[in-house]
């Protein structure tokens, strides 16, 4: 099966753009979970949808961020505007029911100049 | 609240080396534990896991016991290979609700021939 696919595998934009990053889960996964490694510091989860509901999304740092999941089958997750801050390397997972079943994607490293 | 301490990299140890790498917890009620590791240019990959105390993970010649008493996830190898150079992240999972993972900061290994 394919695996969980993130485009841009890497962004490059300047403070105050807007940047949307995608996630394509495993097809059949109701459970797509994002995280993000700020440089030198711990994987931190975001939010996790269930299908196209969100579960979870007590990680989301501030309102700059937006994900979304139309549909239940992809989801995007955008900052507006971008912050020096947010810069580093944003992960997709997804799973079938359990979390032993969690696939993540290769990531999105995000620059913010 | 919940917490992954993973021991500070770099590593860098020369092939057939032993490695040990700590990875301590704090968790309220019974998590499960990962650890995942992060090959150069890829995602995040299980490498194996313990869902209960005294559980022995094991693959590609890495272990890892859960140790309440100690709160405690050691990943150890016997004998390292140059290809075992990537980034391990120690992890627990919570129950119920979003099964979020709670990650540590991760300890860059790199083998030499």
């Amino acid at each position: 099966e394919a695996g969980v696919t993130q485009f841009p595998s890497h962004s490059v934009i300047e403070k105050g753009q807007t940047v949307t990053l995608r996630c394509d889960p495993i097809s059949g996964h109701d459970n797509l979970y994002w995280y993000r490694r700020v440089m030198g510091k711990e994987i931190k989860f975001l939010l996790h949808f269930v299908k196209e509901s969100k579960q979870d999304e007590s990680g989301m740092p501030n309102n700059r961020f937006l994900a979304e999941r139309t549909g239940g089958t992809y989801s995007t997750l955008k900052v507006q505007p971008a912050e020096l801050e947010d810069s580093g390397v944003y992960f997709c997972a997804s799973s079938q029911v359990t979390i032993y079943g969690y696939t993540f994607g290769s990531g999105t490293r995000l620059t913010v100049v | 609240g919940n917490s992954v301490t993973q021991m500070e990299g770099p590593v860098t140890l020369s092939e057939e080396a032993f490695l040990t790498i700590n990875c301590t917890y704090t968790a309220t009620g019974y998590p499960s534990l990962f650890w995942y590791v992060q090959y150069p240019g890829e995602g995040l990959q299980l490498l194996l896991k313990a869902t209960k105390a005294d559980d022995k993970g094991s693959n590609k010649g890495f272990e890892a016991t859960y140790r309440k008493e100690t709160t405690s996830f050691h990943l150890e190898k016997g004998s390292v290979q140059v290809s075992d150079s990537a980034v391990y992240f120690c992890a627990l999972g919570t129950q119920g609700g979003s099964e979020k993972l709670v990650f540590g900061k991760g300890t860059k290994l790199t083998v030499n021939p």
